[in-house]
């Protein structure tokens, strides 16, 4: 067990709808970021915050959108859902985000994912 | 922008052998990391590597950097059935964005 939950594990929706995935990093992890993994391909990255504040955005289209709460945690949320954004949707927590520390560790931590379906 | 390739794509062995597999970059690297998911798993990490002709080693993995910071490889001596998985390089996040490679994905017969 990494520490770093997301919820739920599984979801299956219909194209056109809207879902909200969660995310907990470990504790005193301020940054998270959000990967997307289509079966076959590495992760893709999509957005990291740290300390509440979005650090860095991928090529994915405005129907993405993030957020960072106070305490961390950490929503993706996918407006009009395609079937192409059928995935595994993983979240990593780290210490830093990695900018400017090019000599320390930023390992990331993953959670295990939320697995969306989309039909 | 920054791409990572990894090669090859597929890893078959018999449990015992030697695997490798190679990341190349298409600009340098400040550092690269390297990351393993089992099947149905998420992605663990495995080493970072900073500095130019690094070799760490784990057990019977050893990771290298290349001169150039361009391209890294992990190497498994005697491979076992625990071995077996995706094993994915990972570019440094350099203003937020890391940049995975497609991984190999070893699998090892008994």
């Amino acid at each position: 067990d990494t520490g770093v939950t997301q919820s739920p594990t599984h979801l299956i929706k219909t194209r056109g709808q809207q879902v909200t995935l969660r995310c907990s990093p470990i504790s005193g992890h301020k940054s998270v970021s959000w990967y997307q993994q289509v079966l076959g391909q590495g992760p893709q990255f999509i957005f990291q915050y740290y300390e509440k504040e979005e650090r860095g955005r991928g090529n994915f289209p405005d129907r993405f959108s993030a957020r960072q709460f106070p305490n961390y945690s950490s929503e993706l949320n996918v407006n009009a859902l395609l079937l192409g954004d059928s995935a595994l949707y993983l979240c990593a927590s780290s210490l830093w985000p990695g900018t400017g520390y090019l000599s320390m560790n930023t390992e990331a931590f993953f959670g295990q994912g939320t697995r969306l379906t989309v039909v | 922008g920054q791409q990572v390739m990894q090669i090859p794509q597929y890893q078959h062995v018999q449990e015992g052998e030697d695997f490798t597999t190679y990341c190349n970059s298409s600009t340098t690297l400040s550092n690269i990391q390297w990351y393993k998911q089992r099947p149905g798993g998420h992605p663990v990490f495995l080493i970072q590597l900073v500095k130019s002709g690094e070799v760490k080693k784990q057990k019977r993995l050893t990771f290298q950097f290349g001169e150039a910071k361009k391209n890294s490889s992990l190497h498994i001596t005697a491979t076992q059935t625990t071995d077996v998985g995706t094993y994915f390089c990972a570019g440094p996040a350099n203003a937020g964005k890391s940049t995975f490679g497609d991984g190999t994905t070893l699998t090892v017969k008994p």
